[in-house]
């Protein structure tokens, strides 16, 4: 089993929809999570970190469940610019640093 | 401004024939990692550095090493490269690699094929 599982789309959405994308991590030890954006053949890019008790920045909102081991993105009134491919991350400490571990990607393709 | 940079940016070499990707970062971060990304496998972490001198395997370290003699540089060196090296690789840095909730930034990523 993976340690990051996230669903590989691609998810094809018009103009204006609302999506959302979950993630499970499996090491109940993690301790912070983010979502990265990655567009097409370009570097990662952080979109927000994931709080226990939720978080919002505009048009993304992020959950977290810990009990369910599970983080979740929602991203509403979508635009043709978030087409891109969505990263699910988490840290746990591991021999006294931060493991760092990438989900294989949530593919969203948003439609005019 | 604060920044990631990796050379060369896309790269064509033989199998056999060593090379060398560099990275450097401007934002005194004290560790760094190295990264391949393949189809369906997702980042896949190569090596790690909490700090100058102080490195480590990750997850699929075969085949590669790296050193980091200064705290900017962290280059990732293929001794003997193979066709299943080819991938796209990424480096990237943060604050520190004890704190929780620090971002990773990532440099434009070198594309690398062996033949």
């Amino acid at each position: 089993r993976k340690e990051v599982e996230q669903d590989p789309g691609p998810f094809n959405v018009p103009e204006g929809a609302t999506v959302a994308f979950n993630c499970t991590y499996s090491n109940s030890a993690s301790q912070s999570f983010f979502w990265y954006r990655q567009d097409c053949r370009k570097e990662p890019k952080l979109l927000m970190s994931v709080y226990s008790s939720g978080n919002e920045d505009g048009r993304f909102t992020a959950q977290l469940n810990r009990a369910s081991q599970y983080i979740s993105l929602l991203i509403r009134d979508s635009k043709l610019s978030d087409s891109a491919t969505y990263l699910c991350v988490a840290d746990n400490p591991a021999g006294g640093y931060q493991k760092v571990t990438f989900g294989t990607g949530t593919k969203l393709q948003v439609i005019p | 401004e604060a920044q990631v940079t990796q050379n060369p940016r896309y790269l064509i070499t033989v199998t056999g024939k060593k090379l060398t990707v560099t990275c450097s970062q401007n934002m005194n971060h004290e560790y760094m990692s190295w990264y391949r990304q393949d189809p369906g496998l997702g980042l896949r972490q190569i090596y790690y550095s909490m700090n100058v001198e102080v490195t480590d395997k990750g997850d699929v370290p075969e085949g590669y090493k790296v050193s980091r003699k200064e705290k900017r540089n962290f280059p990732l060196i293929l001794e003997s490269p193979s066709p299943n090296q080819t991938s796209l690789y990424f480096c990237a840095s943060r604050v520190s690699g004890l704190a929780s909730y620090n971002e990773q930034f990532f440099g434009p990523g070198t594309r690398l094929t062996v033949l």
